[in-house]
């Protein structure tokens, strides 16, 4: 299968600060990105979508002041998590899909821990 | 809302074919059975997927009964590295660019 990178897999930062969480896919050009996130014991929560070049789509109670996506290449997305909380520590994972593949690719995850 | 019902969890030994379930009775015609799986701490595999027929891959298999109600996915001989949470989602026709909602899956555990 495709591949696709997540970067950092792991990072603790101080609260108030905000912190870049980078998805790549690697062999295959990703015009449509996802961004998940997972709290412990707890299925995969769609955040947002977001297609190369234009404005992310956020699901509803996210707020998208607060996590800024970026998806300025078919290869690059990026999630950042402004002014972050301890209670914004969760499992974040991206997906990348590409025109023309039936199924989309994940991530390995960043496990985030503010504290 | 996810649009599948999965049993929260089943064991099955070793060496042995592990059944998972699932339901999604109010499935539309344009609407495909995805079936991923995810190992703890890492992010979700695509395992298979399919529309009305059977279908098999070096993973899995997955049977859609006739009216398209309920889906089996079959591990025909599940190792220990099998463990995880497998999702059963609906996803409507038009490639991987559709969304895919996570309901709370199905954790196998398989026994030594």
């Amino acid at each position: 299968g495709a591949v696709v990178s997540q970067h950092p897999s792991r990072v603790i930062c101080k609260s108030g600060t905000s912190v870049k969480i980078e998805c790549r896919s690697l062999d295959f050009q990703a015009t449509t990105m996802f961004w998940y996130r997972q709290f412990p014991k707890q299925s995969l929560m769609l955040m947002a979508t977001s297609n190369e070049g234009s404005k992310a789509t956020y699901e509803q109670g996210v707020e998208k002041d607060k996590f800024l996506i970026n998806h300025a290449s078919l290869t690059l997305s990026t999630l950042t998590v402004t002014s972050a909380h301890p209670e914004d520590s969760s499992f974040y994972i991206c997906s990348a899909a590409g025109e023309g593949r039936t199924e989309a690719f994940f991530g390995q995850g960043t496990r985030l821990t503010v504290v | 809302d996810a649009k599948t019902t999965q049993p929260p969890s089943m064991d099955c030994a070793e060496g042995r074919a592990a059944n998972l379930p699932c339901n999604h009775s109010t499935i539309s015609g344009n609407e495909y059975v995805y079936w991923y799986r995810q190992i703890h701490s890492q992010g979700p595999q695509y395992i298979i997927h399919g529309l009305k027929n059977n279908e098999t891959n070096e993973m899995a298999s997955l049977i859609i009964t006739e009216d398209r109600k309920s889906s089996t996915l079959i591990l025909p001989h599940a190792t220990l590295r099998d463990t995880a949470v497998y999702y059963c989602i609906v996803r409507p026709r038009g490639g991987a660019t559709n969304k895919l909602i996570f309901g709370t899956g199905t954790l196998l555990a398989v026994q030594p």
